[in-house]
């Protein structure tokens, strides 16, 4: 079936230690997304891409990295300059015609919490 | 800038009974679409309606529908017969064409009783 995986589903990080979490797609889709969201709060973006090999910073890209070498992947680096990583995130896809009426879909998330 | 304003960050409705969730938007962009997403307790996000600022007609999907009114940039999700599994967390989000870009609201969380 085509989606959107995300792994681990549960992640604990020690203070300072980077971690990358996982997004692959089988959708084709040319367009991806990492959201952050954090207890009963709404979805902030953090960075997109609309093609392989470019991305673009969202609203709260600082203390992220992420990288777009394979159209099916766009993983996601939190680092340690990202003082509060405590969060839910989310993967999304999108297909790139430019029609507005392209939805997003998402992965099933990951649960990052700092030890 | 794009902005989704949601005012209700909760509400409550009666099993069977209707309600209606509120969105506005902001945008000068003649062209664009608006969705709505739920997300149970479990964190997935769920597409469940798209309407575009062309269609001359309100979107309906099943027991859901959106009141849509241009003028008024509004974009109201409806859910008919409330059943006890819609008691979840509702976004409303809105795309530009020619954009990938999504602009998502703070999220209704709606509380069906039994």
């Amino acid at each position: 079936d085509g989606g959107i995986t995300q792994s681990p589903k549960y992640l604990f990080r020690k203070e300072g230690q980077n971690v990358t979490l996982s997004c692959e797609q089988n959708l084709n889709h040319d367009a991806m997304y990492w959201y952050r969201q954090d207890p009963g709060q709404g979805l902030r973006l953090i960075y997109y891409s609309q093609i392989v090999n470019d991305f673009q910073k969202g609203d709260i890209a600082e203390g992220y990295s992420v990288s777009r070498e394979k159209k099916e992947s766009f993983p996601l680096t939190v680092t340690s300059a990202q003082k509060n990583p405590t969060a839910f995130y989310l993967c999304a896809s999108s297909t790139g015609t430019g029609a507005s009426r392209n939805t997003i879909y998402f992965g099933e998330g990951s649960w990052l919490t700092v030890v | 800038a794009q902005k989704i304003t949601q005012t209700q960050p909760g509400m409550f409705v009666q099993e069977k009974e209707a309600v209606t969730l509120d969105c506005t938007y902001d945008t000068s962009d003649q062209s664009y679409g608006l969705f709505w997403y739920k997300q149970p307790s479990s964190g997935e996000m769920i597409f469940l309606i798209y309407q575009g600022s062309y269609d001359e007609q309100n979107a309906t999907e099943g027991r859901y529908s959106l009141n849509f009114q241009k003028a008024r940039k509004s974009a109201n999700l409806v859910i008919s017969a409330s059943q006890l599994g819609d008691s979840a967390m509702y976004f409303c989000a809105m795309r530009k064409d020619d954009f990938n870009k999504f602009y998502f609201g703070s999220g209704t969380k709606l509380n069906v009783k039994p």
